[in-house]
């Protein structure tokens, strides 16, 4: 089992609707990322948080520290958002990082 | 010339080649990365460099070889690889180093995808 598992591994949408990326873990984390790669491979860091709540323009990522769990939401989804979006975590027991497969977004109009 | 380059983007090697790729970050930070990412697979660390210090190395094969001559630069040497070493190898600096509390954010170049014939 990975120590960093998303779901859902694929997501279609329609344009204008919430979506909902889920992340969890099973090891002890000081930080956790959440990276979009858009086709081509380029990757973009998004968030690096390691409590509550952080907000970008319609892009929200929460932690819950104690369920091991965070989400990151889009809000008014557009089809530039479609990409793959992934999960990373600092373990805090030898300082590495571990990453989850990520969640294929797609967002038609 | 801003953020996280590498070169090159695409190359394809016969498996006695040696080639290198190399990576630059114009961000004034002190960590950088190589990973590998492999299709249908997440992304793997292969290499981190703190202050020019080797600082990881998750078991990669000795026919990669990294070397970091200065904080903005970071080289992968390959040779003697194998076609299953086809993948996208991606680059990233952060501030400091990922595994500390400080401001570890990574920046990724826009990786080089490697061929082996």
């Amino acid at each position: 089992k990975n120590e960093v598992e998303q779901s859902p591994q694929n997501l279609t949408a329609q344009e204008g609707e919430f979506i909902t990326i889920n992340c969890s873990y099973s090891v002890g984390i000081s930080a956790l990322h959440w990276l979009q790669q858009h086709p081509g491979g380029g990757i973009v860091s998004l968030f690096m948080l390691s409590s509550g709540k952080k907000k970008h323009g319609r892009l929200i990522a929460t932690i819950n520290i104690q369920e091991k769990h965070s989400s990151l939401h889009i809000t008014a989804s557009h089809p530039r958002d479609s990409a793959v979006y992934i999960c990373a975590v600092v373990v805090t027991s030898g300082s590495r990082l571990t990453f989850g497969e990520g969640t294929q977004l797609t967002v038609n109009p | 010339e801003t953020g996280v380059t590498q070169t090159p983007r695409h190359l394809v090697m016969g498996m006695t080649n040696k080639k290198s790729l190399k990576c630059e970050q114009h961000l004034g930070h002190n960590a950088m990365y190589w990973y590998k990412q492999s299709a249908k697979k997440p992304l793997e660390l292969m290499f981190v460099y703190n202050f020019k210090e080797q600082t990881e190395n998750n078991s990669v094969p000795s026919r990669f070889s990294p070397e970091c001559p200065n904080s903005s630069h970071l080289f992968l040497h390959l040779h003697t690889l194998q076609p299953e070493d086809s993948a996208l190898y991606l680059c990233a600096s952060s501030q400091e180093w990922a595994g500390t509390s400080g401001n570890n954010e990574q920046f990724f170049g826009p990786g080089t995808r490697l061929t082996v014939l």
